[in-house]
């Protein structure tokens, strides 16, 4: 079964604008934590922004903000004012754990993607 | 600070031939993901390390892929043979592995292509 799913393939985003990349998930775990990667055209992939399911407020990075809805199991990504540098593929990851801190609950799980092509 | 290191950044190669990619991770990081990535997907794990002991290799295909991380630091990825479905990017990506939900840090890949 699909644990993190992206559905929109691409997007288009006039610069400057905001854009918002869907992601929902699917976790019976009350402990997990989600995650937003750039990847870029050189391939590295980019940590952008975290949001642990214990956490109260939405997390927010300079440009970037998630809008968590823990009821929807809903984690999108918000990019205010797009650069063209911005144009990329993106991905929503996310980590289960049952709690416990140690290293083999860090792996991410992640979804297939949204690529953003900003227009100037 | 440098950053995760892999090798080579393309490989071509036949099917039934075998490959190695190399990895070099951030130093003091003590965790060793493999990624593979085929065109049009996200990454899926291969197999994490913790030091040299390996803690998840559950979706690795062991009758043509192994990895070893012999003293902790570096590791190799290596497929034999390769079959035409291995065409994909190879990421490593290394963390310090000691807290919950630290985030990954990505080398830049090697790009497999079989023909």
């Amino acid at each position: 079964a699909q644990k993190i799913t992206q559905t929109q393939p691409g997007m288009f985003v006039q610069e400057k604008e905001a854009v918002t990349l869907d992601c929902t998930y699917d976790t019976s775990d009350p402990s997990y934590g989600l995650f937003w990667y750039k990847q870029p055209s050189s391939g590295e992939m980019i940590f952008l922004i975290y949001q642990g399911s214990y956490d109260q407020q939405n997390a927010t990075e300079g440009r970037y903000s998630l809008n968590f809805q823990k009821a929807r199991k809903s984690a999108n990504l918000v990019i205010s004012a797009s650069q063209l540098g911005d144009s990329a593929m993106y991905f929503c990851a996310m980590r289960e754990g049952r709690g416990l801190i140690k290293a083999a609950g860090n792996k991410l799980t992640f979804g297939g993607g949204t690529r953003v092509l900003v227009k100037p | 600070e440098a950053g995760v290191a892999q090798s080579p950044r393309y490989k071509i190669i036949e099917k039934r031939q075998s490959v190695a990619f190399w990895c070099n991770p951030i130093s003091g990081h003590a965790t060793l993901y493999w990624y593979q990535q085929i065109l049009g997907q996200g990454p899926k794990l291969l197999i994490q390390f913790q030091n040299n002991g390996v803690v998840d290799d559950s979706q690795l295909p062991k009758d043509r892929f192994s990895a070893e991380r012999l003293k902790g630091v570096d590791s190799t990825l290596k497929i034999q043979p390769a079959k035409l479905e291995d065409s994909a990017v190879y990421l490593c990506a290394s963390s310090f592995g000691t807290v919950k939900n630290e985030k990954l840090f990505f080398g830049s890949g090697t790009q497999l292509s079989v023909l």
